[in-house]
């Protein structure tokens, strides 16, 4: 079966430096979703990526799909509190209906 | 304009009894999602409608748990008898369609059952 594995779990940030996360299949993907959730809060979804290779900016955050249509990644610049979640990269297969989460890299930033 | 609406959004019930959980999708929505989220098991998907048809209902835990999509407009997740393993926030989604339509979140309901 497909497996995604998001990493890293967890990731302290101080406030103003970049981190990113990467998420890794063992399996060509169609598609990759990007959904952050504060603590507290619910799912918000945040970007979708389609193509080998494509690249995404929103602001500060940057999003990739890699050439294989295997990984993905998401590049956040110049950290802030604001950032402070759990971001999911939820991976869509060609035949698939369903999203399934996996468990997300949390982030947490120290001002 | 009005996002994918949940209530209650707290609920405290003591173990056996029944408890309902409401939600409202976003307007034009074709699709709802059930989900639970608990520290341990994290973003589970109960159960899923299209056009107020359930299509896949295999990660509905047992079959205490049912849920209801009467029309476009509203769907219940129920729990009868409810015990404290239930004790998770249960989310509802709804999109345009089924993947890869991106999902729209309630607040949530946070359940507690003692």
């Amino acid at each position: 079966g497909q497996q995604v594995m998001q990493i890293p779990q967890y990731q302290h940030v101080q406030e103003g430096e970049d981190f990113t996360t990467y998420c890794n299949s063992s399996t060509t993907l169609s598609n990759i979703q990007w959904y952050k959730q504060r603590p507290g809060g619910h799912p918000v979804f945040l970007i979708q990526l389609v193509k080998s290779g494509e690249v995404k900016k929103q602001k500060r955050l940057t999003f990739q799909f890699g050439e294989a249509k295997k990984n993905s990644s998401l590049h956040i610049t110049a950290t802030q509190t604001t950032d402070v979640g759990t971001y999911f990269c939820v991976p869509i297969k060609a035949a698939g209906n369903k999203l399934t989460f996996g468990g997300g890299t949390r982030v947490l930033v120290k001002p | 304009d009005a996002g994918v609406i949940q209530s209650p959004r707290h609920e405290v019930t003591e173990m056996g009894q029944e408890v309902t959980l409401r939600c409202k999708p976003i307007s034009g929505h074709n699709s709802l999602f059930w989900y639970r989220q608990t520290m341990m098991r994290g973003l589970e998907l109960l159960i899923y409608f299209n056009n107020n048809v359930p299509i896949d209902d295999s990660g509905m835990p047992e079959d205490r748990f049912s849920a209801k999509m009467p029309n476009a407009s509203f769907s219940t997740l129920k729990i009868q008898p409810s015990e404290p393993r239930d004790s998770a926030v249960y989310f509802c989604a709804s999109s345009l369609g089924l993947v890869p339509y991106e999902q729209y979140f309630g607040p949530g309901t946070r359940l507690t059952v003692t």
